[in-house]
């Protein structure tokens, strides 16, 4: 079965850019799935950040959008997350997950925490 | 943006309890919804995707129902691995929105 799992600096810089990546185990990422973002401030609610088709094409949160670039590279199955000019209130787990038709993320990847600090 | 808004925050129950949570849209989003369950520090898991249809290996004792703007997520008999907090998301349009989240404690 479809697996994901998030790799990226734990610790990031104000003002600095946050970059994750999302690889994808048990099938390809090339299948008819859109592949999202979700990130959960600590102790708060989910948070949408943005998706991306395996040829490309992407819709971001407009909350984000001027700092958000998603992209994919179906050479090594995965895609990733570049949010820029960050500050405290970026802080979170950030999750990757797949977009089963508009029927709900599943799976998702196990999330890795993203600490904004100088 | 569509906002979503549950209720309740929390609710405290007993095992064996029927639990409701309700999940309500700012405007229509036909079926286009989903219910997950998290439990800390894990990732979220999908249980009930097109507003009530049952994903996959998740028990029965799980439903969902409603349309539109308004939705329920019903547990029929709480059971001790149950007690975790619940997210509604809209799948209408974008951006894909969440619901606050109702923690299901143990009473």
């Amino acid at each position: 079965q479809v697996q994901l799992q998030e790799s990226g600096p734990g610790l990031v810089k104000p003002s600095g850019t946050l970059s994750l990546t999302c690889a994808v185990s048990g099938g390809s990422i090339s299948s008819s799935n859109w592949w999202s973002w979700v990130r959960q401030p600590p102790g708060k609610g989910l948070e949408w950040i943005g998706e991306i088709y395996h040829s490309g094409s992407t819709n971001y949160n407009p909350s984000l959008k001027s700092r958000v670039t998603i992209s994919v590279d179906k050479s090594k199955n995965q895609f990733s997350l570049k949010l820029s000019s960050v500050t405290a209130a970026d802080t979170a787990v950030y999750y990757c997950a797949r977009d089963v038709d508009r029927e709900g993320f599943d799976p998702w990847g196990q999330g890795t925490l993203v600490t904004v600090s100088s | 943006d569509i906002q979503m808004t549950q209720s309740p925050s929390s609710v405290s129950a007993s095992v064996g309890d029927r639990v409701t949570i309700t999940c309500q849209a700012s405007q229509g989003i036909s079926s286009w919804l989903a219910w997950y369950q998290q439990k800390p520090g894990k990732a979220p898991k999908l249980l009930i995707y097109a507003a009530s249809s049952l994903q996959s290996g998740v028990p029965s004792r799980f439903s969902g129902s409603g349309s539109g703007t308004d939705f329920t997520l019903t547990i029929s008999s709480l059971q001790p691995e149950d007690f975790a907090t619940y997210y509604c998301q809209q799948a209408n349009s974008f951006p894909l929105t969440f619901g606050g989240g109702t923690k299901v404690e143990i009473k």
